[in-house]
């Protein structure tokens, strides 16, 4: 059953400290999205690539935020330093170009919950 | 740019009664339509998709949606909701001009189903 897999599932860490979360997307997916949920913001696209290639991280603040794809089976997203207020829910999801269309659905992992104490 | 709106917050509905969640798009471009429901503590499931052909698409657990070009809506429908149907649900859209594909959320809408 192909799914995303992201790690840690939870994550409390310390202001000031590097925090990375990993995503594995789906096998033969070309495209990833990071996103960020919050009560407040809703879900807000931080980054994203296709053919491993950054497309567009313009939702991402460059300051303390970094998003690679190492390998097509690996993507990252490390924040350095955290803050309180990067605490959130962070999902991964992939997607591919479908047969004559191209965009089709994302998939969406299960989330890492960062809380930044 | 790209966006997507959910006008409404929360939409409440009893069991047994049609429900419809609205959403609206902006997109220059063919757009690609998604829903997707979030149970809480979990990640995005993708219910259904409008890419081209038919306006009125079906998805799983028997929700469909209406693609209306006109009103550039997408409006989330189903026949009879359930209590199991209560969830957080988001419209998305892919597409634009610049064809970068990015995918873009709506607020989401709360569905409540009462028994």
């Amino acid at each position: 059953d192909a799914r995303v897999t992201q790690t840690p599932r939870h994550k409390v860490t310390e202001m000031g400290q590097e925090v990375t979360m990993r995503c594995q997307p789906i096998l033969g997916h070309n495209t990833v999205f990071w996103y960020r949920q919050t009560m407040m913001q809703g879900l807000e696209l931080l980054a994203y690539f296709r053919n491993r290639a950054p497309l567009d991280d313009s939702g991402m603040p460059k300051d303390r935020f970094s998003a690679e794809m190492p390998d097509a089976t690996l993507a990252t997203l490390k924040i350095q330093p955290s803050e309180p207020r990067d605490s959130a829910v962070y999902f991964c999801a992939s997607g591919s170009r479908g047969q004559g269309a191209w965009y089709t659905e994302a998939f969406f992992g299960q989330g890492t919950r960062l809380t930044v104490v | 740019a790209q966006s997507v709106a959910q006008p409404e917050d929360q939409v409440n509905v009893a069991e047994g009664n049609p429900l419809t969640v609205k959403c609206t798009y902006s997109v220059s471009g063919n757009p690609y339509l998604f829903w997707y429901v979030q149970y809480p503590n979990r990640g995005l499931q993708f219910l259904l998709k409008y890419i081209t052909g038919d306006n009125l698409v079906k998805g799983s657990y028997g929700f469909e949606a209406e693609f209306n070009k006109s009103q550039t809506s997408f409006h989330l429908k189903k026949p009879s909701a359930l209590v199991s149907d209560s969830a957080l649900y988001f419209c998305a859209v892919r597409g634009g001009s610049s064809n970068t594909g990015k995918l873009i959320f709506g607020q989401g809408t709360t569905l409540q189903v009462k028994p």
